[in-house]
């Protein structure tokens, strides 16, 4: 079974603070997702990371896929209130399947 | 709006009740999977198609609930004789490119 930990399970931060949130296996993926959750509603897709060693930067957000694809990390800076959200990690080892991670929810106070 | 849709949002059943699920994927999407949700955790997977075909079912996924997807076009999911830890979100999600997938808004179900 192919396990993905996300940490820290919970962060709550102060607006303009700057963050980082780790996904981590023990398996290599071939390619790792990240999306952010609200509640009662379906995760949205923020990133897709394939090669190892890839950094994409989307805004305020960096995104890095380790060199042996199977850790990755999203960093926010300058958080804003409307980052607030539920973090999802998804790596993917075929076509058919993937597996999440249980997120970490951030918490930005203003 | 050309996103995954899910019908319905919410449901609310009896135990012993069946309840089926409908997921509208994205329209040009050849891939549709099913993921269960409970709180505090990750989407669990449940199954995958590929057009119609049902390529990847979950161990999880009990005798009582099945999938389809006629034509390769929207899916249901059917839960048969519902029970208490059925209740979940559960979401759909279709892509075209091999690892990206598209959520919808799922479907909340509280069994009582």
């Amino acid at each position: 079974t192919q396990l993905l930990e996300q940490s820290p399970q919970f962060l709550s931060i102060q607006e303009g603070e700057n963050l980082t949130v780790y996904c981590n296996s023990s398996s290599v993926f071939s390619s790792l997702q990240w999306y952010r959750q609200e509640p009662g509603e379906g995760p949205v897709l923020l990133v897709t990371v394939v090669t190892g060693g890839e950094v994409k930067k989307l805004k305020r957000l960096t995104f890095q896929f380790g060199d042996a694809r199977k850790d990755s990390s999203l960093h926010i800076t300058a958080a804003q209130t409307g980052d607030t959200g539920l973090y999802l990690c998804a790596g993917w080892a075929n076509a058919g399947k993937s597996t999440f991670g249980d997120g970490t929810t951030l918490t930005v106070k203003p | 709006d050309t996103g995954v849709s899910q019908n319905p949002r919410h449901k609310i059943t009896k135990r012993g009740q069946n309840v089926t699920f409908r997921c509208d994927p994205i329209s040009e999407h050849n891939r549709l999977y099913w993921y269960r949700q409970t709180l505090g955790q990750g989407p669990e997977f449940l199954t995958y198609f590929q057009n119609e075909a049902q390529l990847e079912k979950s161990r999880l996924l009990s005798d009582r609930f099945s999938a389809e997807r006629p034509k390769g076009s929207f899916s249901t999911l059917e839960i048969q004789r519902t029970e208490q830890g059925d209740s979940a979100m559960y979401l759909c999600a279709s892509s075209f490119s091999r690892y990206e997938q598209y959520f919808g808004p799922g479907t909340r179900l509280t069994v009582t």
